[in-house]
Formats: C-alpha cells, sequence, structure tokens
C-alpha cells in the first residue's frame, strides 16, 4: 500500500530564511507522481509541482525547489528566502500509476514570521 | 475561467436527512475525486472516478455515495448523514495523470 510521511507537523521561521519541508513515500510500483500542495488560511488548495518518478531532475519554480531522491524515497520541498504570504499548510502526495488512489501526507504546518 | 466549483459551501444539518453536495467542473478533465480534511488526519480520498460511469473507492468511502453520469458532474451523496461525517470536503479534478485542482471546499455539519 502507498505512503506519505511527512515527519514535520510544524515549522516556525523569521522571513528570509530558507526552509525545507521533508516528504517520504512508500511505494511498490516502479512508476508513480509526487506532488505538493499549498492549503494556506483561508483554507483552498494549490497545486504547486508534479513530478513522475522517470524524473530525478530537481526543479526550482522562482523561490521555490523540489528535491527529488528516489534512492531515498524523498521529495522534499525548499522555500528560499521565506516571506509571510508562505505560511500556510503544504502537503505532499503521491499517486501510483497502477491505480489512481491519490494518497497525502498529514501535511507541514509553515509558520514564517515577520 | 477554469474552475471546480462546489456547493454549498457551508451546510450544517442533522443526523439521517440524505444531502447531496455538488461539484463541478469546466477543463474536460477525466478525473474528479472526493475528499474530506479533518485535524490531525490530513486529506483523505473518499471516492474518485476515472471518467464517465466508472467510480472507485477511496480510503474512507463508507457512508458516501458517488455518481458520474456526465463528465463534468461528481456529486456526494450521504444517504444518512452521522456527527462522524462532520468535517471539511474537497472535490479535485484533473487530466488522467496531471496535477488535481481543488474546488473551494464544503463545511459540512452533521448535529
Amino acid at each position: 500500500a502507498q505512503k506519505v510521511t511527512q515527519a514535520q507537523t510544524e515549522i516556525s521561521v523569521v522571513e528570509k530564511e530558507d526552509v525545507t519541508l521533508d516528504c517520504v513515500y512508500e511505494t511498490r510500483d516502479t512508476t508513480y507522481y509526487l506532488f505538493w500542495y499549498k492549503q494556506p488560511p483561508s483554507g483552498e488548495l494549490v497545486f504547486l509541482i508534479r513530478r513522475n518518478s522517470f524524473d530525478e531532475q530537481n526543479e526550482i519554480s522562482g523561490r521555490y525547489s523540489w528535491n527529488f531522491q528516489k534512492s531515498t524515497s524523498s521529495f522534499n520541498f525548499t522555500i528560499t528566502a521565506s516571506q509571510v504570504v508562505d505560511s500556510a499548510v503544504y502537503f505532499c502526495a503521491l499517486r501510483e500509476t497502477s491505480g489512481s488512489r491519490l494518497t497525502f501526507g498529514e501535511g507541514t504546518q509553515l509558520t514564517v514570521n515577520p | 475561467e477554469a474552475q471546480v466549483t462546489q456547493n454549498p459551501r457551508y451546510l450544517i444539518t442533522v443526523t439521517g436527512k440524505k444531502l447531496t453536495v455538488t461539484c463541478s467542473q469546466n477543463m474536460n478533465h477525466e478525473y474528479m475525486s472526493w475528499y474530506r480534511q479533518d485535524p490531525g488526519l490530513g486529506l483523505r480520498q473518499i471516492y474518485y472516478s476515472m471518467n464517465v460511469e466508472v467510480t472507485d473507492k477511496g480510503d474512507v468511502p463508507e457512508g458516501y455515495k458517488v455518481s458520474r453520469k456526465e463528465k463534468r458532474n461528481f456529486p456526494l451523496i450521504l444517504e444518512s448523514p452521522s456527527p462522524n461525517q462532520t468535517s471539511l470536503y474537497f472535490c479535485a479534478s484533473s487530466f488522467l495523470r496531471g496535477g488535481q485542482y481543488f474546488g473551494p471546499g464544503t463545511r459540512l455539519t452533521v448535529t
């Protein structure tokens, strides 16, 4: 069965600090997709990135970057020079290609203080 | 505007009174899904649909029904709601292997 673990329940940083959110997953499939979502205090869920298991290239989008390491089953998310607007709950998720169930981690509450 | 809509956004009801939460998307997505979000439990998938007339159970399907008669709509039905179904519900849609786009959420309270 697939599983996603976000061991950090809460992280608090000061503005402009870099912060990394950890995500570790378990799956028996050799092909799968990984996702990150952001849930700001307003409650909506915002899609940030999708990564398939064949593509281990790291990705950067502005202040956001993602480090996918298949060898350690991890898909970590780093925010560089954090801002107060980054305060949100961040979810990592996994979808196996053999099925279509999407499994979420329990989320990491990030608080960026001014 | 590409979006997923849900109605109602807020609902307070009583135990046993059947209710339906509607979900509609305008992006021609094949895949649609329902989740519930509870404190300390994260997001859990209730049901999903890969296409019209194709639905399957997620992790927590008990007490819920769904249907997919049209590509754009995926209603969630609670035939006999109970207090343990009090939760925040999200509908989502995507292309089959794409990132899912979520609706704004429906906060349901069952007393």
